[in-house]
């Protein structure tokens, strides 16, 4: 799996787009993104994926560049309650196992 | 509640005895997941099953570590001879096989401390 590269920590103000960036310069082409998050004390929770179109769900949208080197998680309104360690992950799509490296520690002020 | 539960939430344990922690996932998965979590890392893959075969084991499961999944329902993971490098979060997680590959469920973990 395709190693990723992620800030350690970052602000965001309540209610502003949290953009979170990850650089996974060595993906191949059957790589997907995924993007987790963990809320102190809690396990992680999955919230989006995909290969090579921008996403977007309830919980926030991905967007992947064109060469797929690198992506942004982006959390439109950031509330509170949004704070956590976001991880990126890479990996095929039928692979076993998710390794998670140390995420991205953010962290939203009122 | 119909997530994945986990038990105990927490042990504490000394040095050289065993401990057993169990899974219970979402009741169609068939496959599951335990992860190993130390503080201010990310959650380390220790081994997978899909439905009651272990498929793949992590090199980070040493020979003090043992997981079954006995009817492919509920899992055990049991460390004998605990060492307080075991001390961690112990999560698991599960999902059914096919559908959205990536978005494993995860329990609230079960927290084991070595004294």
């Amino acid at each position: 799996d395709a190693k990723t590269t992620q800030p350690t920590s970052m602000d965001c103000a309540e209610g502003r787009a949290a953009n979170l960036p990850c650089n996974h310069s060595t993906i191949s082409g059957n790589e997907y993104v995924y993007w987790y998050r963990q809320i102190h004390s809690q396990g992680p929770q999955y919230i989006i994926h995909g290969l090579k179109n921008n996403e977007t769900n309830e919980m926030a949208s991905l967007i992947i560049t064109e060469d797929r080197k690198s992506s942004t998680l982006i959390l439109p309104h950031a509330t509170l309650r949004d704070t956590a360690v976001y991880y990126c992950i890479v990996r095929v799509f039928s692979g076993y196992a998710l390794n998670f490296g140390k995420g991205t520690s953010l962290l939203v002020t009122p | 509640d119909t997530g994945v539960s986990q038990d105990p939430r927490h042990k504490i344990t000394k040095r050289g005895q065993n401990v057993t922690f169990r899974c219970d996932p979402i009741s169609e998965h068939n496959r599951l997941y335990w992860y190993r979590q130390t503080l201010g890392q990310g959650p380390e893959f220790l081994t997978y099953f899909q439905n009651e075969a272990q498929l793949e084991k992590s090199r980070l499961l040493s020979d003090r570590f043992s997981a079954e999944r006995p009817k492919g329902s509920f899992s055990t993971l049991e460390i004998q001879r605990t060492e307080q490098g075991d001390s961690a979060m112990y999560l698991c997680a599960s999902r059914l096989a096919g559908v959205k590959a990536g978005e494993l469920f995860f329990g609230e973990g079960s927290r084991l401390t070595v004294l």
